[in-house]
């Protein structure tokens, strides 16, 4: 059962515009959400991560942004650029879960 | 400081053999996850351990095994395999666990690069 879930298995946008990737949950335990980047033959990389006692988090060209009462939760990419083409994973976990729920990921191509 | 190191990084099995895969976390780590990655389910949570216990499991069969050493290196293990195991298996370390404490932990967690399993 995905507890975690993305939509969009791929986005394409042009370099210099805003990406929107998003992410919703079902589980109402999850308090802590965090997404990763991935390229090919590489493992995942953090990016960036929210608490739910926040709505917004942001750094550098990414945010992220959590409504609980929606259960969602995006991230925004301003601007894109090329080399920000990877595959996106959205994340989240129960405090003291020792788990992190993926979801199936977003691919997203920035085309110059 | 080097990476999470996982071995081997590509094998090839048959149906009904066993499997053991090696992680390395990143030196001073003591968690370390495993995670199946499948383009059908994305990746999937196998188990966390700490300080030589297991203090999850993710919804897998019991084929499906692992044990962290006492210098915190991890291999997991999958017995009779079959054509659904392929798959590319992630290891992952973080400083006290993948979820937020009262110390501050943030929750990340620092991937290898994986093992590519192919089940014939």
């Amino acid at each position: 059962d995905q507890q975690v879930k993305q939509n969009s298995p791929s986005l394409s946008v042009q370099e210099g515009r805003i990406s929107i990737l998003n992410c919703d949950y079902t589980n109402s335990m999850f308090d802590y959400f965090l997404w990763y980047k991935k390229y090919p033959a590489e493992g995942p990389t953090f990016l960036i991560s929210i608490s739910s006692i926040k709505d917004k988090n942001e750094d550098g060209r990414f945010t992220v942004f959590l409504n609980k009462s929606a259960k969602h939760l995006s991230l925004h990419i301003v601007p894109s650029q090329p080399g920000d083409s990877a595959v996106y994973f959205c994340a989240a976990s129960e405090d003291s879960g020792y788990a992190l729920n993926f979801g199936k990921g977003t691919s997203l191509l920035v085309t110059p | 400081k080097a990476g999470v190191t996982q071995t081997p990084r590509y094998l090839i099995k048959t149906r009904g053999q066993q499997v053991t895969l090696s992680c390395s976390p990143i030196s001073g780590h003591r968690s370390v996850s495993w995670y199946q990655q499948t383009p059908g389910q994305g990746l999937q949570f196998l188990f966390e351990y700490f300080s030589e216990t297991q203090r999850n499991k993710g919804n897998f069969p019991g084929r499906f095994s692992g044990r962290q050493f006492s210098n915190s290196r991890s291999e997991m293990n999958v017995s009779t395999l079959e054509l659904g195991d392929s798959a590319l298996y992630l290891c992952a370390s973080s400083l006290e666990g993948p979820t937020q404490t009262g110390t501050g932990n943030t929750g990340e967690l620092f991937f290898g690069e994986g093992s590519r399993l192919t089940v014939l």
